[in-house]
């Protein structure tokens, strides 16, 4: 069974504090995404990434880095928290190239984030 | 720039009658549109996608969903709904192969009894 999991599904922090989430994927996939979501607002990009050691940025990038050293894993990264990324945050992965549409993203559970 | 309009919010349906969830996008070439269900505290997971061929699409859990190019509509049905059925829907639009999807903003699905 497919599989993107994430390292926490509850997390609290305080306001300052240098935070990381991270994303693990066992599909062999190219392509790995950050998304945060918020009632009301939907899903938004935060920041994307192709291949080992490449990043793009998403819609909604401030505030925010990744690192992506290995295939499988994609972390997000919060310098310095703040209340407002008091959120969701899913990760998901995909196949890169092939028919355009086929390359479903396979989400993870999501890790709910507070920060105070 | 393309985009995703899901114009209802919330839905209530009684269990055992039909559904249907409104997805309009804006996108100048072909799109590539999914539907993806999120239940209570969960994860994503695909429902169907489209993006070729037959305009209806079947999906899983007795979903299916009808591209029409014309009024750039991509709703998602079911003939009967069942009380588990309860959970957010996100219609999506997919660009060139292999890029972020574009979410619309989820509608929640209330089944009554």
């Amino acid at each position: 069974d497919v599989k993107v999991t994430q390292s926490s599904r509850y997390l609290v922090k305080r306001t300052g504090e240098k935070v990381f989430l991270e994303c693990v994927q066992d599909m062999d996939h190219e392509n790995m995404f950050w998304y945060r979501q918020d009632p009301g607002l939907g899903l938004r990009l935060i920041y994307f990434s192709y291949d080992v050691k490449m990043k793009e940025k998403g819609d909604i990038p401030e505030g925010y880095s990744v690192s992506r050293e290995k295939k499988e894993r994609f972390s997000l990264i919060l310098e310095s928290a703040s209340t407002n990324q008091t959120s969701m945050y899913l990760c998901a992965s995909s196949h890169h190239g092939g028919l355009a549409g086929s390359n479903e993203q396979f989400f993870g559970p999501g890790t709910r984030l507070t920060v105070l | 720039a393309q985009s995703v309009t899901q114009p209802d919010i919330h839905i209530t349906v009684s269990e055992g009658a039909s559904l249907e969830l409104r997805c309009n996008y804006s996108y100048g070439a072909t799109p590539y549109l999914f539907w993806y269900v999120q239940s209570p505290g969960q994860g994503l997971q695909l429902l169907l996608k489209y993006f070729s061929g037959d305009t209806l699409v079947q999906g899983i859990k007795g979903f299916e969903a009808e591209f029409k190019r014309s009024q750039s509509s991509f709703n998602l049905r079911k003939p009967s709904v069942h009380w588990s059925d309860a959970a957010e829907y996100f219609c999506a639009v997919e660009g060139q192969a292999g890029t972020a999807l574009i979410f619309g903003k989820g509608t929640t699905l209330s089944v009554s009894s």
